[in-house]
Formats: structure tokens, sequence, C-alpha cells
């Protein structure tokens, strides 16, 4: 079945590049998202690409996506203190309705 | 206000018991979906509802049931509860186009 794999724990300076990587498994994905789970909150859409894009900008956030190797990553730009929470990165195939999560990205931001 | 609401934020409760989370929506979206999140598993999905007709089992529906009352609203039971269902439970919505969903708070249950 489909997999979304993401590294548990990253921890960067303050003001330094994030960069949170996913890999999955499904060759048929159309959009590939990333959310954002503050502490005691829900999860929150940051940005989503789609498959027939390499790279999508906004603001801090860029990510890029190499469909060939199945690779997905978030960058975040000139990281904050509020920046720390977990990073999910999901996606969805043709069925258009059943999210697929990794588990979850935990970014610690260091002042 | 928020556009997705669940109730109860907590509940404590214990083996056997039958519980029933609720979700409420403001966004008119017709999808709707529960997810529990278990620490390092990320979420699974238990059930999902297209419309109110519409209800289907996810991955993980076993020990659950679900009800979609109107388009706005979709309650989670757990008929006899048991210590493996503590965990987070979220709902969310989507509509059509790029298949986002907008998730609720969470309910944290815990089953003693």
């Amino acid at each position: 079945g489909e997999d979304v794999e993401q590294s548990l724990f990253l921890s960067v300076r303050e003001g330094d590049s994030s960069v949170i990587n996913c890999t999955y498994t499904d060759s048929s994905s159309t959009y590939l998202y990333w959310y954002k789970q503050e502490p005691g909150a829900g999860l929150q859409l940051l940005t989503y690409i789609f498959s027939n894009m390499d790279m999508k900008q906004d603001q801090r956030l860029t990510v890029l996506l190499n469909k060939k190797d199945k690779h997905l990553s978030l960058r975040i730009a000139d990281t904050q203190t509020g920046d720390s929470a977990i990073y999910f990165c999901a996606e969805i195939g043709d069925s258009s309705y059943k999210l697929i999560f990794g588990s979850g990205t935990r970014l610690l931001v260091r002042p | 206000d928020a556009d997705v609401t669940q109730t109860p934020r907590n509940r404590i409760t214990k083996t056997g018991k039958r519980i029933m989370l609720e979700c409420s929506q403001t966004k008119g979206h017709d999808r709707m979906y529960w997810y529990r999140q278990d620490p390092g598993l990320g979420l699974r999905l238990i059930y999902y509802s297209f419309d109110v007709k519409d209800i289907n089992k996810g991955e993980i529906s076993d020990g659950y049931s679900v009800s979609r009352q109107a388009q706005a609203k979709f309650s989670l039971s757990l008929e006899s509860a048991i210590p493996n269902q503590t965990a987070l439970y979220f709902c969310a919505t989507s509509g059509l186009g790029a298949g986002e969903q907008f998730f609720g708070p969470g309910t944290r249950l815990t089953v003693l």
C-alpha cells in the first residue's frame, strides 16, 4: 500500500534554514501537502503542490518535488522559534479522498 | 469562530463505556473525516463520509462507528472503549478541488 516516510526530528538554530524531507511510494499521487501541528492544536495546512510542479514558493516556505525519486521537501527560510512544531507530509492519490500521512517531523528551533 | 469544532476537547473514561465524539463544521463542505493520532504514527483514517448518505470505513475502523447527522455534523462512537483507543482524535473536512483537508482542534481521549 501507499507509504509516506519522514525523519522524526530536526533541530536548527534560529535564523538558519530548515529542510524537512519526505519520501512517498504512491506513483499516482496528485497533490502533496505540508501540515503544521503546534502543541495542543490540530493540523494546519501550510502549503501544497500539484504533482506536475517541481517547486512552489510561498513567502518563507519553499516546496521542492522530485517526482522521479518520489521525494518532497519543505524549506523554511530564516527559521523562527514560532516555527517549532511537528510537520507532516501527506499525499493524495487518484482516489482523491484518502490523505496518507507521514509520521511527522518534530522541528526544534534553538535560540 | 473556528470552522471545524470538536466536543469534548478532553475526555477520560473507563474500559467498556460508550463514548461519542462530535464534530461540527461551518465550511459548507460535503466531505468529513475522522482520524486518530498516536505518537510516532502520524494520522490514521478511521471513517470518512462524502455526503449525508455516504459512510465509508478507513484503515482502522474496528471498534468504532460513525453517524453523519447532517452535512455539518459527523460523530464518532466507541461502543465499548478499550485502553488502546487512548489517542488524540481529529475531525477534518474537505471540499472539492485540491483535496486539502481542514482539521478541528482534536479530542484527547483517555481510556482507563
